[in-house]
């Protein structure tokens, strides 16, 4: 089974700042790889699609790369309501999620 | 609009059995990959089973033999049968269409089973 990774597990940054997570899984997924946003209480949401497309609706401060073993999310530029969750995803296995709170 | 509503989650003694159900609108849920994904009390997100618009079914190693999902195409409703429930199966369980084979999207709002004494 492929096992995927995330880091960091939690980080706080400040309103504007950049943040970026990282996913790597244990093989090739070429671009096999999805992002999700939850926020407290809520169903998980999908950002990014196929590592770099982002859904219809989402903002376009956020972003995806990568392709191979090797994933980054950015958020360009932090809000205070991007306070949530966020999970990779390839085929039937999640990342365990980073946490990520304002500073 | 695509929507999914869950139902049927409650609490439940350990060794018995839930069905949950996820009606579907917007869409038809015969035509499409559904899944169902769980996610115990502060804990990550976890997969638990699929099934095609074929009808085949998969399910997590941690289900299996316990969890049968299934589908209503008359009400257009998603089903997963629980069965020998044990502690460890306390989670909110969330459905989802799945697109392209694997992207989740959208998802239900949730609907919380705990198994307890």
């Amino acid at each position: 089974d492929i096992q995927m990774t995330q880091s960091p597990s939690s980080l706080s940054a400040s309103v504007g700042d950049r943040v970026t997570i990282t996913c790597q899984a244990s093989q090739d997924i070429s671009n096999y790889l999805n992002w999700y946003q939850q926020k407290p209480g809520k169903a998980p949401k999908l950002l990014i699609y196929d590592a770099s497309n982002l859904e219809t609706g989402v903002p376009s401060r956020f972003s995806g790369s990568g392709s191979g073993t090797d994933f980054t999310f950015t958020i360009s530029s932090l809000q205070p309501e991007d306070i949530a969750t966020y999970y990779c995803q390839q085929w039937f296995t999640f990342g365990p999620g980073t946490k990520v709170d304002i500073k | 609009e695509v929507q999914l509503v869950e139902s049927g989650g409650g609490l439940i003694q350990p060794g018995g059995s839930l069905r949950l159900s996820c009606a579907a609108s917007g869409f038809t849920v015969s035509s499409n990959y559904m899944s169902w994904v769980r996610q115990a009390p502060g804990k990550g997100l976890e997969w638990v089973s699929v099934i095609y618009s074929g009808g085949s079914t998969y399910y997590a190693d941690s289900v299996k033999g316990r969890f049968t999902i299934s589908r209503d195409n008359s009400k257009n409703t998603l089903y997963l049968q629980m069965n020998s429930l044990r502690a460890e199966d306390t989670a909110v369980y969330y459905c989802a269409r799945v697109s392209s084979g694997y992207i989740f999207d959208p998802w239900g709002q949730g609907t919380l089973v705990t198994v307890s004494s």
